[in-house]
């Protein structure tokens, strides 16, 4: 059984619209991150909760928000979305966001904005 | 500018040979350095990593190299199998109380039968 759940698997937007990217962890861990993976980058750093703070936010853009109503859980709304923000989003989880720790990734939500 | 240079990007190798993976980094602060392996459709996966006090790390048919001099690190696969067909990232990250990762662009390699 996965221990990162990641809804939806694929998602189809179209140009201006918003949409929210679920993420779950059964881990037990408690730090979680978002990772963005498009065609022509490499896997990004978005960003880091830990216990449910932020503590690392590398996107420039404010239309990505992350949101964390439990624990567990980490989402990601996306507002005025553009077809650059075409990607995979990957959501992962540590132990507790401290250096060098193993990341878990879940399968991913593939975006595709039209 | 990107941090993490990944060489090469594809590469074929014939069942039971030897694959070689390479990476540069440019940042000094960097000194954990992860591989992870990437399936079709899955997210990416722990393989092994090494940190900069190190120069080698072995683990079954996967080791990986660190020269900090030259800033370069490497993974070797002996006896490479089909099941080793991935994508093979390299990442780094310079530690402290900041677990982000910086990753290279990654090397899809696959293992011929």
């Amino acid at each position: 059984d996965p221990k990162i759940i990641q809804k939806p698997k694929y998602l189809v937007a179209v140009t201006g619209s918003e949409k929210i990217l679920i993420c779950e962890q059964y881990l037990g861990h408690n730090a979680m991150y978002w990772y963005r993976q498009s065609a022509k980058k490499p896997l990004e750093f978005m960003f880091s909760y830990s216990y449910q703070k932020l503590m690392d936010n590398q996107t420039a853009s404010s239309r990505f928000q992350p949101q964390s109503s439990k624990k567990n859980h980490l989402d990601l709304q996306i507002t005025a979305l553009k077809p650059d923000d075409s990607a995979t989003y990957f959501c992962a989880s540590s132990q507790d966001g401290t250096a060098n720790e193993r990341l878990f990734f879940g399968h991913g939500t593939k975006l595709s904005v039209l | 500018q990107q941090q993490v240079r990944q060489s090469p990007q594809s590469l074929t190798v014939w069942e039971g040979g030897t694959t070689v993976l390479t990476c540069s980094y440019e940042d000094s602060t960097f000194n954990y350095f992860p591989w992870y392996q990437q399936f079709p459709g899955e997210g990416p996966a722990l393989l092994i990593s090494i940190l900069s006090v190190s120069d080698k790390k072995e683990d079954g048919r996967f080791t990986t190299f660190f020269n900090k001099r030259e800033k370069k690190l490497s993974l070797h696969i002996i006896d490479s199998q089909p099941g080793d067909s991935a994508t093979y990232f390299c990442a780094a990250s310079a530690g402290g109380s900041n677990a982000k990762l910086t990753f290279g662009k990654g090397t899809k390699l696959s293992v011929k039968s």
